[in-house]
């Protein structure tokens, strides 16, 4: 069974500070893997997808890094604003199922 | 890409009562999944619906419970019953969509059970 962990639990930071968010998975045989965000009482926003054939992916200050091998990805959010605080949800979808296993997130708060 | 919507977006019920909440999606997807999320707590998938079939049910959840309908590709409702204040939670559509099987979900509809 896939086992999702993303360290820290929770992160605050001053504003302008990069960001590293951690995911961790113990199952290489990934079909794909997203990021998503969600904040207090909301639904979740996708914001970046990476393929099991890809090594990163960007979209404006957003950059996610996928090593398969280790089963590693990384969220890097460059310059942080006070609007990027927010639950950040990392999930993935195996080869062989539909169904996604989510990390439990990490909070981050962005200090202005 | 799929746009999501949910009704309603936020209840308050009593402790026996039942409550349906409808999801609708802006495109056809064959696969609807609805999730809960407790109080400080990531995602646990309740089923999947597909047009045409009966629900799958995850682990810990039965369909007495969480009765699912899935009239079209378009729309799903999820039904709470018998409700009781362990229910309170979001609760979330989801789809998949597209050829790189991207996952959407909904904007979530806040249950409190009192």
């Amino acid at each position: 069974k896939q086992e999702v962990t993303q360290i820290p639990a929770a992160l605050s930071v001053p504003e302008g500070e990069n960001l590293v968010l951690n995911c961790s998975f113990t199952d290489s045989a990934i079909y794909n893997l997203q990021w998503f965000r969600q904040d207090p009482g909301k639904g979740l926003t996708s914001l970046l997808l990476i393929q099991s054939s890809q090594r990163e992916q960007t979209s404006g200050r957003l950059n996610a890094s996928l090593d398969k091998s280790s089963g590693r990805s990384t969220l890097y959010i460059a310059a942080s604003q006070p609007g990027d605080s927010a639950t950040y949800l990392c999930a993935v979808r195996p080869r062989n199922d539909y169904k996604l296993s989510f990390g439990a997130g990490t909070t981050v708060t962005v200090r202005a | 890409s799929a746009v999501i919507s949910q009704k309603p977006s936020r209840d308050i019920c009593q402790r026996g009562t039942s409550l349906t909440i409808q999801c609708q999606v802006d495109s056809q997807v064959t696969m609807m999944f609805w999730y809960r999320q407790q109080p400080g707590q990531s995602l646990t998938l309740i089923a999947t619906a597909n047009q045409g079939s009966e629900a799958t049910y995850e682990s810990g959840f039965v369909i007495d419970k969480f009765p699912i309908s899935r009239p079209n590709l378009t729309f799903s409702t999820l039904t709470v019953s018998n409700m009781s204040p362990e229910d309170s939670s979001i609760y979330l559509c989801s789809v998949i969509a597209g050829e790189i099987y991207e996952q959407y979900f909904g904007p979530g509809t806040r249950l409190t059970v009192t």
